[in-house]
């Protein structure tokens, strides 16, 4: 597609629900990343992938949080039992070649968990 | 530990007038950095590079390694300007570490 594709704008969900989120990155482009934005705060690193492959899932909060991207293209964290303290704005982005070269950012998924 | 700091929550400027957005990294070794910007109800967007040496929009920054700073400036603000910044380094690993923003309000 032309941009990085995230959906869905926006979820609320209950406290306890699992949820997931979809990101479609620019075709072509190698690397995925999540982030994550607190409000009044700047993206926090979660997760990215390399075609199919997580390479660093340091930051990711707890093991209620996992991605995949089985096919090197579309990528879904997951969250399961959701939290108040999840809320935010999960933010995807796509790069052709890594960090050093610019990330194509999503429009976000804003998360409130009630 | 790595870390960004934008020590400004909010700059607010005349247009016309000199803009500064402060930017001030910790990290040991010889960093990538970047300014990325927001615009009301836009995506997040790489503003400029400090490996591309590049002028975006008339905004330039440049890299202190003494004072380890990456200063976004621009001789001549414009309305057009106002926005959301994001200082960013790239340490060694594949990801970026965000400061916290700058919220630029230019006035006519």
């Amino acid at each position: 597609g032309a941009g990085v594709s995230q959906s869905p704008r926006y979820k609320v969900t209950k406290r306890g629900q699992d949820v997931a989120l979809r990101c479609d990155p620019i075709s072509g482009h190698v690397s995925l990343y999540w982030y994550r934005q607190a409000l009044g705060q700047g993206p926090e690193f979660l997760t990215y992938f390399n075609y199919e492959a997580q390479q660093d899932k340091s930051g990711l909060p707890n093991d209620r949080f996992s991605a995949e991207r089985p096919e090197g293209s579309i990528s879904t964290l997951t969250i399961q039992r959701t939290q108040q303290e999840d809320s935010a704005v999960y933010l995807c982005a796509s790069s052709l070649r890594g960090a050093n070269y610019g990330y194509t950012f999503g429009s976000g998924t804003r998360l409130t968990v009630v | 530990a790595q870390r960004v700091t934008q020590p400004e929550k909010l700059l607010s400027v005349f247009k016309g007038a000199p803009v500064e957005l402060k930017c001030n990294y910790s990290y040991s070794g010889s960093p990538e950095l970047f300014w990325y910007v927001q615009y009301s109800r836009q995506r997040l967007q790489l503003l400029l590079r400090h490996i591309s040496r590049e002028s975006i929009k008339g905004f330039t920054a440049d890299l202190n390694k003494g004072e380890t700073s990456f200063h976004l400036k621009k001789p001549f603000a414009q309305e057009e300007d106002s926005a959301m910044y994001y200082c960013a380094l790239s340490p060694l690993t594949d990801k970026l570490i965000f400061g916290t923003g700058t919220r630029l309000q230019v006035f006519p």
